[in-house]
């Protein structure tokens, strides 16, 4: 079965500095991977997915992530973080064939102070 | 970008009553919809899929006959809360994907509160 673990419950930075929220995943084959971003009353929004291709993927408002097969890992990073970046952040995956269900991981509540 | 609508966003109902939730997709034709409930601190746990005029399919451990799924549109699925309890308390978010089904836009989500 699958599975998503992110490692960082809470995360508190400053503004400027730097983020990087960890995810990893268990699935037996090839997956689709996603971060999702949820504002404090708002829903979900993709902030950016991985396919294939080019491991590096760069997202909306500077975010990007990096897809580590070796590692399974699907790791979410900003250079310089904002206040308006405060939300929280779930990693999710998708197996690869056919229909498959996402799975999500716990989330990772950012809040960053100005 | 596609816009999928809950209503309603919050309610509150007696012990032993039904609710419905609708999702609607405002702007694209929803192929597939699905229902996922979130409890606080934790992550969204999927419960069904629905495909439109077809029965949803439950997740293990989700009972069919509590949780009333119908995608009787394109555009409008409803969930229906039936003879509802206090641990049926929490937040219901839907997700609706077109015939790509590559990606799923959600809703804003429903908080239901059973007293």
């Amino acid at each position: 079965a699958q599975s998503v673990s992110q490692h960082n419950h809470h995360v508190i930075l400053s503004e400027a500095a730097s983020l990087e929220l960890g995810c990893n995943y268990s699935y037996g084959g090839t997956v689709n991977l996603f971060w999702y971003v949820q504002y404090p009353g708002q829903h979900l929004q993709l902030l950016l997915k991985y396919f294939s291709g080019d491991p590096l993927v760069k997202g909306i408002k500077g975010f990007e992530a990096e897809f580590i097969k070796s590692k399974f890992s699907f790791n979410l990073r900003k250079p310089s973080v904002q206040w308006s970046d405060t939300a929280e952040y779930f990693c999710a995956v998708r197996g690869d064939t056919g229909f498959q269900k996402l799975v999500f991981g716990t989330g990772t509540r950012l809040l960053v102070s100005p | 970008g596609a816009v999928v609508s809950q209503h309603p966003s919050r309610v509150i109902c007696k012990s032993g009553t039904s609710v419905k939730i609708e999702c609607r997709s405002l702007d694209f034709q929803a192929t597939t919809m699905f229902w996922y409930r979130q409890f606080p601190k934790q992550s969204l746990m999927l419960m069904a899929t629905s495909n439109e005029g077809s029965k949803a399919t439950y997740e293990q451990g989700v009972e069919k006959d509590k949780f009333l799924i119908n995608h009787a549109s394109l555009t409008l699925s409803t969930l229906t809360v039936t003879s509802a309890h206090p641990e049926d308390s929490s937040f219901y978010i839907c997700s609706a994907s077109g015939l790509a089904a590559y990606e799923q836009y959600f809703g804003p989500g429903t908080r239901l509160t059973v007293t």
